[in-house]
C-alpha cells in the first residue's frame, strides 16, 4: 500500500511563526502535492512538484512556500504564519500526472494560527 | 479557471436506497474523473474513476459521465449507514494533466 505519512498531524502556532509542515510518500512517487481544505471552499492545490528540486504553483500559493530536495520528501513552509492559514492541510503523491491516475493522500495537518 | 460544482447536500437517503451524487465541471476538454470519500475528520479517498462516456461499475458503485453535458455521477446501489460521508467530484486540474480541481463536496447521510 502507498503511505503518505504527515509527520505533524496537531499543530498551534503564533502569528508570525515560521511554520514547516514535512510529507513523505514511500512508493517512489514522482509527483507530490500540498492541500488545503476549509469549510465551504474544498480542496485547493497550493503547490505541487512533479521531480526533485521543480515545484509549480497551484491556486492558492500566496504565502506559501515549498522546498523538495529528496524524491520522497515534500515540505510546505509559511514563512510567517497568519490567522486566515489556520485550516487542514494535505499531502498528495501520484505516480504519474494526477489527472491520469490515483493521487494518494496523508492523513492531514491541523493548524491553529493564533 | 476551472470549475467543478456539487450540490452541498445534506443528501438522506434510508439504507438500501439508490443515493444518486452528481457533478457537472466547466471544461469541455477535461479527460480524467474521480470520486473520492471523506469521512469526517479523515483524508479524502479514490473510490472510482473514468475517463470514457458511460458507465463504470465497480461492486456497489457505478460512476456515469457525459462529456457532452459535462456531468458526472456516482451512484450508490443498497446504501449503507457507514457510506456516510462527504463525495467529492475531482477532475484534471487548471495545470492541465498534472493536477486535480476538486468540488466542494457532497454531504451523504444514510440513515438506519
Amino acid at each position: 500500500d502507498v503511505k503518505v505519512t504527515q509527520s505533524s498531524r496537531y499543530l498551534v502556532k503564533r502569528t508570525g511563526e515560521k511554520v514547516f509542515l514535512e510529507c513523505v510518500q514511500d512508493m517512489d512517487h514522482e509527483n507530490m502535492f500540498w492541500y488545503r481544505q476549509d469549510p465551504g471552499l474544498g480542496l485547493r492545490l497550493i503547490y505541487f512538484s512533479y521531480d526533485v528540486k521543480m515545484k509549480e504553483k497551484g491556486d492558492i500559493p500566496e504565502g506559501y512556500s515549498v522546498s523538495r530536495e529528496k524524491k520522497e520528501r515534500f515540505s510546505l513552509i509559511l514563512e510567517s504564519a497568519s490567522t486566515n492559514q489556520t485550516s487542514m492541510y494535505l499531502c498528495a503523491s501520484s505516480l504519474i500526472p494526477a489527472g491520469g491516475n490515483t493521487i494518494y493522500f496523508g492523513e492531514g495537518s491541523w493548524l491553529t494560527v493564533v | 479557471q476551472k470549475e467543478v460544482e456539487q450540490n452541498s447536500g445534506p443528501l438522506s437517503v434510508p439504507e438500501g436506497a439508490i443515493a444518486s451524487l452528481n457533478c457537472t465541471y466547466s471544461d469541455r476538454v477535461s479527460q480524467s474523473f474521480f470520486w473520492y470519500r471523506q469521512y469526517s475528520g479523515k483524508s479524502p479517498e479514490l473510490i472510482m474513476s473514468i475517463y470514457s462516456n458511460g458507465d463504470k461499475e465497480d461492486g456497489r458503485f457505478t460512476a456515469q459521465l457525459n462529456k457532452a453535458s459535462q456531468y458526472v455521477s456516482l451512484l450508490i446501489r443498497d446504501s449503507q449507514p457507514s457510506d456516510s460521508a462527504t463525495y467529492l467530484c475531482a477532475v484534471n486540474g487548471n495545470s492541465g494533466y498534472s493536477t486535480l480541481t476538486f468540488g466542494k463536496g457532497t454531504m451523504l447521510l444514510v440513515s438506519p
